[in-house]
């Protein structure tokens, strides 16, 4: 069985602030994707990034990296310099094999105040 | 373009009426995808359609009815509902991908409300 744990539920910080979000996920499967989303109060998730198992090359776009260890079964995503608008809830998510159903974790809720 | 459209944005419906969810893509995706979301918790998979097919049926009530008439669309029947059922329903879609991790694009949602 697939499972994402995000232990954070809220973050708070200050506008410039960097916030790093925490993800830790559990599969026996050795083909995996992992992936980030972002829920806006408007409700529409959007996708951030896509990480399949086998690219553990850690990125930067933008004010945004995330930081990929199979060794931990963590995939971490930072935003740096952060701002009002990234204030929204983040989901971690899970995808194994061949299908296409997405785990979810139970997502970190990122207040950003000016 | 990854946009994917759903209406309506918010719909109010009584336990006895029957409604519909419309979701739609022209992005040339061959799966679309179901959700319901309710507050503060993660989205859960409800139907899973691919190449027009469904191909996933999460133990879902029978007052829920998908129905995929072409590879842009996606409907959600609705009939007899609960006041639970109340909760945000999202629409995805992504490309089939024979090795499967394909990324799922959302749309806005619907938010449902059952009295």
């Amino acid at each position: 069985a697939q499972k994402v744990t995000q232990a954070q539920t809220e973050i708070s910080v200050v506008e410039k602030e960097d916030v790093t979000l925490d993800c830790v996920y559990e599969t026996r499967d050795t083909t995996y994707y992992l992936f980030w989303y972002k829920q806006p109060p408007s409700g529409e998730l959007v996708f951030l990034i896509r990480r399949n198992s086998f690219d553990e090359q850690n990125e930067i776009s933008g004010r945004y990296s995330w930081n990929f260890q199979k060794s931990t079964s963590s995939f971490n995503f930072t935003i740096t310099a952060s701002q009002v608008v990234d204030s929204a809830v983040y989901f971690c998510a899970l995808l194994t094999g061949a299908g296409n159903k997405l785990t979810f974790g139970g997502g970190t809720r990122v207040l950003v105040k000016p | 373009d990854t946009e994917v459209t759903q209406t309506p944005k918010h719909l109010v419906m009584g336990m006895t009426n029957k409604k519909s969810l419309k979701c739609e893509q022209h992005m040339g995706h061959r799966a679309m995808y179901w959700y319901k979301q309710k507050a503060k918790k993660p989205p859960e998979l409800m139907f899973v359609y691919s190449y027009e097919k469904l191909s996933i049926n999460e133990s879902v009530p029978s007052r829920f009815s998908p129905e995929c008439p072409n590879s842009s669309l996606l409907n959600l029947h609705l009939h007899a509902l609960q006041p639970e059922d109340s909760a945000l329903y999202l629409c995805a879609s992504s490309l089939p991908g024979l090795a499967g991790g394909e990324t799922q694009y959302f749309g806005p949602g619907t938010r449902l409300l059952v009295l």
